[in-house]
């Protein structure tokens, strides 16, 4: 499996502000997917990435709020705008498996926000 | 849409004993895959164990293993031998096998304790 990791491991913002996390691979993937974990919850989709086009949300989740890069095959980001309180979260970046095994996701080790 | 039950918020075992954590799901799909992956407390999500729907033989991955019912649409994950390092969040996930949707549906979890 490829290797993921994540910037910043974890963060402590202002409401107002933004954050931008970083996920880099190890080996060049076609899909990202961007997850969110609140407190004691499940992981969330908040969006696909594909290299070159724009990002899928999904429903609940738009553009203005999370918007996502994804300049190459190793690297996306999201962005986390307008913080309030309710958007500290873990936040998780994953990428299909190699070859055969593209069903099956492996994740980043996440970035802890909390939002004052 | 699809969806997935984890029944049990919270678990415990003895080290060295065996414990079944239940998992059901439901899909009108017939071809899809099923996962469990487990998060440490702060640590990564990693991937326990897959299994491909259309495959009758259930997986087993060293003390871990599944036991597939495809028509009651249950999926459970039996840990043998539990040793402490096994406490952890254990998530059940599903993945269709139709292109264009490659998200993770999650449950909820599950709290496993491992008491020595």
């Amino acid at each position: 499996s490829a290797v993921i990791s994540q910037k910043p491991s974890r963060d402590i913002c202002q409401r107002g502000t933004s954050l931008t996390i970083q996920c880099q691979v190890d080996s060049q993937v076609t899909m990202m997917f961007w997850y969110r974990q609140q407190p004691g919850q499940s992981l969330t989709l908040i969006a696909t990435a594909n290299q070159g086009s724009e990002a899928t949300y999904e429903s609940g989740f738009v553009i203005d709020k999370f918007p996502i890069s994804r300049p190459n095959l190793t690297f996306s980001t999201l962005t986390v705008s307008n913080l309030s309180p309710e958007d500290s979260s873990i936040y998780l970046c994953s990428v299909e498996g190699n070859r055969g095994h593209e069903e099956t996701q492996y994740f980043g080790p996440g970035t802890r926000l909390l939002v004052l | 849409a699809q969806t997935v039950t984890q029944s049990q918020p919270e678990m415990s075992v003895q080290e060295a004993e065996t414990v079944t954590l239940s998992c059901t799901y439901d899909t009108s799909e017939s071809d899809y895959y099923l996962f469990w992956y487990k998060q440490p407390p702060s640590r990564q999500m990693i991937l326990v164990i897959r299994q491909e729907a259309y495959k009758q033989q259930n997986a087993t991955e060293n003390r871990f293993s599944v036991n597939f019912q495809k028509a009651a649409k249950s999926f459970s994950l039996k840990i043998s031998d539990s040793q402490l390092g096994d406490a952890a969040m254990y998530f059940c996930a599903y993945r269709t096998s139709q292109g264009g949707s490659e998200k993770l549906v999650f449950g909820k979890g599950t709290k496993l304790t491992v008491n020595p």
